[in-house]
């Protein structure tokens, strides 16, 4: 069974950066748009980003709160998304989860950002 | 910015139904996402496309759209199914993704 596998998470401090990756097996990657979304502790789901897929020029968009710091990219070849943050904050702090298409989900990398 | 508005609680007796509802304005154009969160877990899609079900998701699970409105029913529900549902679409423009605010869902 398919499955995606987060990593790159641990702590920051405020200011720096980190880079999470995401890798598939199991199934088709480069067919899917990948998504990243991030969950607080205790909160609800944020979407903060996606990329798309070759054919759509892996258009990327991002939602207001990372826009400017935070990049996502690709590897087709090695099945791998990569989600880069810079000048990190302590709101940042959360599990961040990837998602091939609307489904599956990876089960998540906590990143935190604290002094 | 774009919302999705979801109740944020709803209480369900076992076996009864119960109808979690999302709006927004782009609903009647962009499709709508239900996904089930259980506590420590990554979220799984319940209902996709507005009202496909995946083949491994119970048949009481199903979902409607009405304009400006999604919704998730879960017609006879189990203890199981307590957790977090998400309503997810995108704005407008198909480029920025949205969650709803979450529903918390209690089966007692």
């Amino acid at each position: 069974e398919g499955q995606l596998v987060e990593s790159g998470g641990g702590l920051v401090q405020p200011g720096g950066s980190l880079k999470l990756s995401c890798t598939a097996s199991g199934f088709s990657f480069s067919g899917f748009a990948v998504h990243w979304v991030r969950q607080a502790s205790g909160k609800g789901l944020e979407w903060i980003g996606r990329i798309r897929i070759k054919s759509n020029e892996y258009a990327t968009s991002y939602s207001e709160s990372v826009k400017g710091r935070f990049t996502i990219s690709r590897d087709d070849s090695r099945n791998t998304a990569s989600l880069y943050m810079s000048n990190l904050k302590t709101e940042d702090t959360a599990v961040y989860f990837c998602r091939l298409g609307f489904d599956p989900w990876g089960q998540g990398a906590l990143v935190t950002v604290s002094a | 910015s774009y919302e999705l508005t979801q109740p944020p609680s709803v209480s369900v007796s076992p076996g009864q139904t119960v109808r979690i509802t999302c709006s927004g304005d782009a609903l009647p154009k962009k499709y709508a996402y239900w996904y089930q969160q259980k506590s420590g877990q990554a979220p799984v899609v319940v209902i996709y496309e507005d009202k496909k079900r995946p083949s491994d998701i119970p048949e009481r699970f199903s979902g409607s759209t009405s304009g400006t409105m999604a919704t998730l029913t879960i017609r006879g529900a189990q203890v199981e199914d307590e957790g977090d549902y998400y309503c997810y679409s995108t704005d407008i423009s198909g480029d920025l993704g949205v969650f709803g605010g979450g529903t918390k869902v209690t089966v007692l």
